[in-house]
């Protein structure tokens, strides 16, 4: 079975510059959440989504940050525009149901800006 | 007080020996906990569930307290390739799949 799938794994790019962060989900899963790890602060929850519908988007840092799920198999996380202090590992994962809090996560995608 | 606190390590031993982690949590409403391990430059992954009456798998056992609210993780006979950090995971209080993850206790298991 596939699991979560997320691309790209790597990115480099210039502050200032749109980036983009994908993330496709395990099939059946209606959890989606999408963290930023770094070695200061650990794993840190950005925004999940049930159902395609977001949640909770309090870990936000700022309104350069935005995030969709237009259907249930996709979902983007985009920075507009990047800083250097958003250098991070960002890693998406889904979870699915009744009775499960467990979350499988993707690769990560290892995002430095310049 | 933070919401999951681990003892970041590392722990440094060898072969062979029994190494325990513990993790106190501050939710006392929390339902559901886990043990996850994440390799270096890799993703967390579910190493297991814990139970309120205490579980095993293989060399791991895992204990609960909810009087005190901690978690704990027992390695018992160490390999090399449990060589890891291990995070310590509760979720939020009446929040169905949302988890809070600890900063992780590193282990480092030395021939």
């Amino acid at each position: 079975d596939a699991g979560v799938i997320q691309s790209p794994r790597h990115e480099v790019t210039e502050m200032g510059q749109e980036v983009t962060l994908r993330c496709k989900p395990i099939s059946g899963h209606d959890y989606l959440f999408w963290y930023r790890q770094t070695m200061m602060r650990g794993l840190e929850l950005l925004i999940y989504f049930n159902n395609n519908v977001p949640i909770d988007d309090s870990g936000m840092p700022e309104d350069r940050f935005s995030a969709k799920m237009p259907n249930a198999s996709f979902s983007t996380l985009k920075i507009q525009p990047s800083e250097p202090r958003d250098s991070a590992v960002y890693f998406c994962a889904s979870s699915g149901g009744i009775g499960t809090d467990t979350q499988y996560f993707g690769p990560g995608t290892r995002l430095t800006v310049l | 007080r933070k919401e999951v606190e681990q003892d970041p390590g590392p722990f440094n031993v060898p072969e062979g020996a029994t190494v325990a982690f513990n993790c106190t949590y501050s939710n006392s409403a929390s339902q559901s906990f886990f043990w996850y391990r994440q390799d270096c430059r890799k993703e967390p992954k579910l190493l297991m569930s814990v139970y309120s009456s205490g579980n095993e798998d293989g060399r791991f056992t895992a204990q609960l307290n909810r009087a005190s609210q901690y978690i704990s993780l027992l390695i018992r006979d160490s390999k090399l390739s449990d060589s890891a950090t291990y995070l310590c995971v509760v979720n939020r209080r009446g929040s169905q799949g949302n988890l809070i993850f600890g900063k992780g206790t590193k282990l480092s298991v030395k021939p």
